[in-house]
């Protein structure tokens, strides 16, 4: 079956990094898109960017443009984010997700991580 | 525009029927998704595309589009289905971004 698994919660000061990770299986690592989306506190889904395993080719969110940078390492089926010069409101549980059509974006999630929790605190 | 409109908050008697909206320029061209979301878990899939459910996801869930607007319907809607309801799309600038709906919250009465 199908399964993401995602690293431990992390607690970080303003202006470091953080590296989540999302180790797959159940499925060709390869094949699929997987994409990362964050929750703040007590608010909605945000999407954050995708990667394309096979590749490695990516694409951002304009407003994480220059901040966050996702890799994978298809050795041992894990992609990766990491967010840079971290705030308080970056505060949040980040997801990866999993596209649901083989080799293409079509934006339609069907398995997802348990949820990192990143907290931005001095 | 690249940004999904949701009602904040919808209610249903049990075992009515209840439409949750979606409204984007971006569904003129591409389906949305739609995800559930109960307290403390991941978001599940519970509608893709013109109106597919994932496997075990139950047939009360249908969703629909017309225009710029998206709609995930639920007939007979139960107890367990109380939550948090997300739509999703690409973005319209053909940049292959995704977006978000402000999320809907389900009260089941």
């Amino acid at each position: 079956q199908v399964q993401l698994v995602q690293s431990g919660a992390e607690v970080k000061k303003p202006g470091a990094s953080v590296k989540v990770s999302c180790k797959a299986s159940g499925y060709t690592f390869t094949g699929y898109y997987m994409h990362w989306v964050r929750q703040a506190p007590g608010q909605g889904l945000e999407w954050m960017g995708w990667i394309n395993p096979n590749s490695g080719g990516t694409n951002y969110a304009q407003k994480f443009q220059g901040r966050v940078t996702m890799t994978r390492d298809t050795s041992i089926s894990t992609a990766y984010m990491e967010l840079s010069r971290l705030r308080s409101d970056d505060t949040a549980v980040y997801y990866c997700a999993r596209d649901l059509t083989a080799m293409v974006t079509s934006f339609y999630f069907d398995y997802w991580g348990q949820g990192t929790l990143v907290t931005v605190s001095s | 525009s690249s940004e999904l409109t949701q009602d904040p908050a919808v209610s249903v008697a049990l075992g009515q029927t209840v439409r949750i909206t979606c409204q984007g320029d971006s569904l003129r061209s591409y389906y949305a998704s739609w995800y559930q979301q109960k307290p403390g878990q991941a978001p599940v899939l519970v509608i893709y595309g013109k109106n597919n459910r994932p496997s075990g996801i139950p047939d009360r869930f249908s969703g629909s589009s017309s225009g710029n607007t998206a709609s995930l319907t639920i007939t007979g809607a139960q107890a367990e289905d109380e939550a948090d309801y997300y739509c999703n799309s690409r973005d319209s600038s053909g940049n292959h971004l995704g977006v978000f709906g402000g999320g809907t919250k389900l009260t089941v009465l």
